[in-house]
C-alpha cells in the first residue's frame, strides 16, 4: 500500500494568516491526490482533486499543488470556518490511503 | 441530487456481525463505484472495500480480507456492507461513498451521512 505522511499533525493559526500543509507520498503517485475537509460529526468533503484542481463552490483561497510524491495544500487567507481536520487521499493505485489529517484551529 | 443515505447506527457485542446499507439516489446506480470508508473515535479515514454496482465486483483491504463482504442491490439502488468477528477495535463511523466510473479513481465527492457502530460487550 502507498503511505501518505501528512503535515503537521495539528496546527494553530490566526484569522488572515496563510497556512500550508504538506503531504508525501511512499512513492510516485503522479497527480493522483486529493485533499478533503472534515468538520466534528460530519462526512469529509472534497476540496481539491487531482492535486491542484478546485472542486465546484470550494472557495479559491483553497489551492493544492504539487505532483510525483510531494504535495502542498494551502489556505490564502484563514478564515474561522476552516477550522477543521483535512486530509490527503492518494488514488494512484488500490487501496486508496489516506493521510493522518492535520488539525487545523484558530489562535 | 446525489444522495447516500445509510441505516442506521448499530450496537454490537464482541465476535458478532454488522451489516451497513447505502441507498444510492440522483444518479445511475450502475454508473459509479461505491466504496467504504471508516473512521474509528478521534482517528483518520481507513478504507475497506469497493463494489462496482454493475456486475457486482468486489475489492477488500487486505487487513479485511475474509471479515468484510460488500453486495448490492440493483433494484433497490443499494449496496450493503457487513463486517463479521466484530471486535472492540471496529468501533467507528462507516461511510459509503461513490466513487467514479473508473476502479482506480477513488476520488469521493458524494457521502453518506456515517453509520455509527459500535462493539460492546
Amino acid at each position: 500500500d502507498i503511505q501518505m505522511t501528512q503535515s503537521p499533525s495539528s496546527l494553530s493559526a490566526f484569522v488572515g494568516d496563510r497556512v500550508t500543509i504538506t503531504c508525501q507520498a511512499s512513492q510516485d503517485i503522479s497527480n493522483c491526490l486529493n485533499w478533503y475537509q472534515q468538520k466534528p460529526g460530519k462526512a469529509p468533503k472534497l476540496l481539491i482533486y487531482d492535486a491542484s484542481n478546485l472542486e465546484t463552490g470550494v472557495p479559491s483561497r483553497f489551492s493544492g499543488s504539487g505532483s510525483g510524491t510531494d504535495f502542498t495544500f494551502t489556505i490564502s487567507s484563514l478564515r474561522p470556518e476552516d477550522i477543521g481536520t483535512y486530509y490527503c487521499q492518494q488514488y494512484d493505485n488500490l487501496p486508496p490511503t489516506f493521510g493522518q489529517g492535520t488539525r487545523l484551529e484558530i489562535k | 441530487q446525489v444522495q447516500l443515505v445509510q441505516s442506521g447506527a448499530e450496537v454490537k457485542k464482541p465476535g458478532a456481525s454488522v451489516k451497513v446499507s447505502c441507498e444510492a439516489s440522483g444518479y445511475t446506480f450502475t454508473t459509479f463505484y461505491i466504496h467504504w470508508v471508516r473512521q474509528a473515535p478521534g482517528q483518520g479515514l481507513e478504507w475497506l472495500a469497493m463494489i462496482n454496482p454493475t456486475g457486482g465486483s468486489t475489492t477488500y483491504a487486505q487487513r479485511f480480507q475474509g471479515r468484510v463482504t460488500v453486495t448490492r442491490d440493483t433494484s433497490a439502488s443499494t449496496v450493503y456492507m457487513a463486517l463479521s468477528s466484530l471486535r472492540s477495535a471496529d468501533t467507528a463511523v462507516y461511510y459509503c461513498t461513490r466513487g467514479s466510473n473508473i476502479a482506480v479513481a477513488a476520488t469521493f465527492k458524494y457521502w453518506g451521512q456515517g453509520t455509527r457502530v459500535t462493539v460492546s460487550s
